[in-house]
């Protein structure tokens, strides 16, 4: 199974807002619903932020908001502030009855 | 509130079997709606996801790692546990387990809590 296709890296200011995209196929992305989206710090544990597309769990900022068009899916992050700098991964589920993981987009405030 | 702690070697000889734990606690392991899973991320890589377990014994696994995955539930101590067979240099990596937020009651709902990880090497 191949990773879901993320940028390396995106930046922006404080302030600002950014998109980063996660690109599959009709197997994953663009055939089900299951499409998440984690924030890590460096040596910490991925937070989920976003779950079936566009919901997010209690707790996480309205600053993150989540949608999909076809086979890519999107995260923005609008107000950035310097403590969302960190790494952002898309998931899904697959056709294969597997999760696939995107390699992941290093975001820079 | 629920919290997962991993926990084994932290280096493991290749072609042995590498063994890891996760201990569930502030929640019933046996719990129909949620899913209990395991992941890894090796040194400066993204994540790779391993397998998925309910506690009525429903497993899922990745298959690019080649059936040397075990992934198993012991609902009297409140845990579940991973054991990879012949293992090389590439899976050195940090280790996740991780439970489903539950919100489909579904195996392929989000990970929602995450443990703080253990990093095992395999090296002689």
């Amino acid at each position: 199974q191949s990773a879901l296709t993320q940028p390396a890296s995106v930046s922006g200011s404080p302030g600002q807002s950014i998109t980063i995209s996660c690109t599959g196929t009709s197997s994953d992305i663009g055939g089900y619903n299951y499409v998440s989206w984690f924030q890590q710090h460096p040596g910490k544990a991925p937070k989920l932020l976003i779950f079936d597309v566009t919901y997010r769990p209690s707790g996480v900022s309205n600053r993150f908001s989540g949608s999909k068009s076809g086979n890519t899916a999107s995260l923005t992050i609008s107000g950035l502030q310097a403590t969302d700098e960190a790494d952002y991964f898309c998931s899904s589920y697959t056709s294969s009855n597997t999760r696939v993981f995107g390699g992941g987009t290093k975001l820079t405030v | 509130q629920l919290q997962l702690q991993e926990s084994g070697p932290g280096l493991v000889k290749p072609s042995e079997t590498l063994s890891l734990t996760c201990t569930v606690s502030g929640y019933s392991i046996s719990s129909n709606i949620y899913y209990w899973g395991w992941i890894r991320q090796p040194p400066g890589k993204g994540l790779e996801w391993i397998g998925t377990v309910h506690y009525r014994g429903n497993t899922y696994d990745n298959p690019s790692l080649k059936s040397r995955v075990t992934i198993s539930v012991d609902t009297s101590k409140n845990q579940f546990s991973l054991k990879l067979t012949s293992v090389t240099a590439a899976d050195t990596a940090v280790y996740y387990c991780a439970v489903t937020h539950g919100y489909n009651g579904s195996p392929w709902d989000a990970f929602h809590i995450w443990g703080q990880g253990t990093m095992v090497t395999v090296s002689s």
